[in-house]
């Protein structure tokens, strides 16, 4: 069964660091792109980042760039999401969807919430 | 970067109505588009791809048409559990974006 596991959110203060990760399974992780999406409380969904599949070349939205850096480690089939300089306005919950050709496979997010 | 304009934001619907949601482009795309369907407190689920390709267990009353810039999702027969939101994401270029989304409420 394909199957994606988001993992690492949490409560952090403005201005802190987290780093997301992302678990694989059932699907040959290293052959495709990845990406992340965040949804705020109430809003619609923002798509944040996307990486190749070896994590050669990646690309940002405008609102985090600078701020996040995604990344994978293809030997362990997980994909992250380094955050910092984290603001009140990147709360909300984080996805890892593999969007790919006929594959459209999310997992449950997880979620951020920054806060003092 | 690439802009999606996607309206109405809101529509009121009943159950047996046809609904058209559509998405403009700020610049042509081809039909590198995707429409997708979340339900409170659930991932989104993707319905069409390439524009208008049906996703493999998806009800045949929805459809996408268009190409370039200006792109619908058809729902022809709305049914109960069709209420939901509605987004487009358009993966044309390096820096992906979706539509502000469409809340199809009840009537």
């Amino acid at each position: 069964e394909v199957q994606l596991v988001e993992s690492g959110g949490g409560l952090v203060q403005p201005g802190g660091s987290l780093r997301l990760s992302c678990a694989a399974s059932g699907f040959t992780f290293s052959s495709y792109w990845m990406h992340w999406v965040r949804q705020a409380p109430g809003k619609g969904l923002v798509w944040v980042s996307r990486i190749n599949s070896d994590g050669s070349s990646t690309s940002y939205a405008d609102s985090v760039k600078g701020r996040f850096t995604i990344s994978r480690d293809n030997a362990k089939n997980t994909l992250y999401l380094q955050m910092n300089s984290l603001r009140a306005e990147d709360t909300a919950v984080y996805y890892c969807p593999l969007l790919y050709g006929a594959f459209d496979i999310w997992g449950q997010g997880t979620m951020v919430t920054v806060s003092s | 970067d690439i802009q999606m304009t996607q309206s109405p934001s809101s529509l009121s619907a009943s159950v047996g109505d046809r609904v058209t949601i559509t998405c403009r482009a700020s610049q042509g795309i081809r039909n590198d588009l995707g429409w997708y369907q979340q339900k409170p407190g659930k991932a989104p689920k993707r319905l069409i791809y390439a524009a208008s390709s049906l996703q493999s267990g998806v009800p045949s009353r929805f459809s996408g048409s268009g190409s370039g810039t200006e792109f619908t999702l058809t729902i022809s027969s709305l049914q109960p559990e069709d209420f939901a939101t509605y987004y487009c994401l358009q993966h044309n270029s390096y820096l992906w974006t979706f539509g502000q989304g469409t809340k199809v409420e009840i009537k």
